[in-house]
């Protein structure tokens, strides 16, 4: 399968409790992004890289989140002291730059949830 | 503040019908457009979209309609088949921006 693929698929922790979660984008690709998606809503977007350059952050992205994408390949998110707001969805998609527009390969997601 | 409207959180629709879906928003600057199809389980996946230079594109069954100036655009599905049971998210950009801002999704049900 040469899609794009999300570690875990879920996620269950205790409020305060730090989590990390994998995003491994099609491998041409050079864009990656991150969304976040709540229930009965669409997917927030929260930020995006082309190759390793973080270019753009939402204001969804508080100092709590912070992600990575340390060689322009694979791409972490980490939510520290993680709330119970912090439940929902996370997808990651991924893109070909060089276009002036371009479709997101999105992966299937990690469910967080937080007790 | 929403951008992006989808005001009909459900469709039905008979198999063989055309399922017309709606997108309203407010934002004058966007002029990229696209939907994104989701099943249970499984991330959006593409399926059609619009440049605002343009007002109809389409692909096969799927034909997206872009009226600017009532900012409005309409996926229409023809035929509709049972396989199309999924949630439908319109989405929109600006200029040649990567933040994609998403509808909150219609579910349609084809029913056979």
């Amino acid at each position: 399968d040469t899609g794009v693929s999300q570690d875990p698929r879920h996620k269950i922790t205790k409020r305060g409790q730090n989590v990390t979660f994998r995003c491994d984008p099609i491998s041409e690709h050079n864009r990656l992004y991150w969304y976040r998606q709540t229930l009965g809503q669409g997917p927030e977007f929260l930020t995006y890289f082309q190759n390793e350059a973080q270019l753009e952050k939402s204001r969804l992205l508080s100092d709590r989140f912070s992600a990575e994408r340390p060689k322009g390949s694979f791409s972490t998110l980490e939510i520290q002291r993680t709330e119970q707001g912090d439940s929902a969805m996370y997808l990651c998609a991924s893109s070909l730059a060089g276009f002036s527009y371009n479709e997101q390969f999105f992966g299937p997601g990690t469910r967080l949830t937080v007790l | 503040d929403q951008q992006v409207k989808q005001n009909s959180p459900s469709l039905s629709v008979q198999e063989g019908r055309i399922s017309i879906l709606n997108c309203d928003y407010t934002n004058s600057m966007f002029d990229y457009f696209l939907w994104y199809k989701k099943y249970p389980a499984e991330g959006p996946t593409f399926l059609i979209s619009i440049s605002s230079i343009k007002d109809k594109n389409e692909d096969g069954r799927f034909t997206v309609f872009l009226n600017k100036s009532a900012k409005h655009l309409s996926l229409h599905i023809v035929p509709s088949q049972p396989g199309d049971s999924a949630v439908y998210f319109c989405a929109a950009s600006e200029g040649n921006g990567q933040n994609f801002v998403f509808g909150p999704g219609t579910r349609l049900s084809v029913l056979p």
